[in-house]
């Protein structure tokens, strides 16, 4: 069976400071990766999606961005936090429209 | 391009209750729609989906029905519980586009013993 992995879980960091998320996953190959920010109080903003190694999408212009080293593999980075950065970070992978979401960055920018 | 329309909360029940959550959509094609559930402090997790007009999903005493002559995909249940206390997102699937899925903006219910 398929399985999604995210790490850490939750993550303090000072403004200034890089960041990296990372997303694996299992079971399937060639998926379509994504990686969505939850603000508090609200929904689901997509913030890049990958549909081959090397291959991202922005969907909205920031201080972030992603990489997809391996097929299996979605890294979420920054070279400098913002405050503003601080959210929940979802990463996903979808086959045939339908998205298994992993269980989330709990991330602070102080 | 394909939006999802949700009706906003937060909305507050009693257990028991009935629920429905509005969603409508705008898309080209035929999409397929689904109800997902976050649970505080997790990731999301599907509840169910509907992929040709006319379908009824259902799940834990969850239903939707893909109305395409409406286009909408409420989601009702006739007896909420406390543990039913969630977020639900609706959302749109179109299989022509890499993006594959937009998401309402959440709706956040709390259900009171």
């Amino acid at each position: 069976s398929q399985t999604i992995h995210q790490w850490p879980a939750t993550l303090v960091q000072p403004v200034g400071s890089p960041l990296s998320l990372e997303c694996t996953v299992e079971g399937t190959s060639n998926p379509n990766l994504y990686w969505y920010r939850q603000a508090a109080g609200r929904g689901l903003q997509l913030l890049f999606y990958s549909v081959g190694i090397g291959q991202i999408s922005s969907e909205v212009p920031q201080n972030l961005s992603a990489s997809r080293p391996q097929d299996r593999q979605f890294i979420l980075s920054s070279k400098k936090l913002l405050l503003s950065d601080s959210g929940f970070y979802l990463c996903a992978w979808s086959v045939q429209n339908e998205a298994f979401f992993g269980q989330g960055t709990r991330l602070t920018v102080v | 391009g394909d939006s999802v329309t949700q009706m906003e909360g937060p909305v507050t029940l009693s257990e028991e209750a009935f629920l429905t959550i509005n969603c409508t959509y705008t898309a080209t094609g035929y999409p397929s729609l689904f109800w997902y559930v976050q649970y505080p402090g997790e990731g999301l997790q599907l509840l169910l989906k509907a992929t040709k007009a006319d379908d009824k999903g259902s799940n834990k005493g969850f239903e939707a029905t893909y109305r395409k002559e409406t286009t909408s995909f409420h989601l009702e249940k006739g007896s909420v519980q406390v543990s039913d206390s969630a977020v639900y997102f609706c959302a749109l699937g179109s299989s022509g586009s890499a993006r594959q899925l937009t998401f309402g903006s959440g709706t956040q219910l709390t259900v009171l013993p």
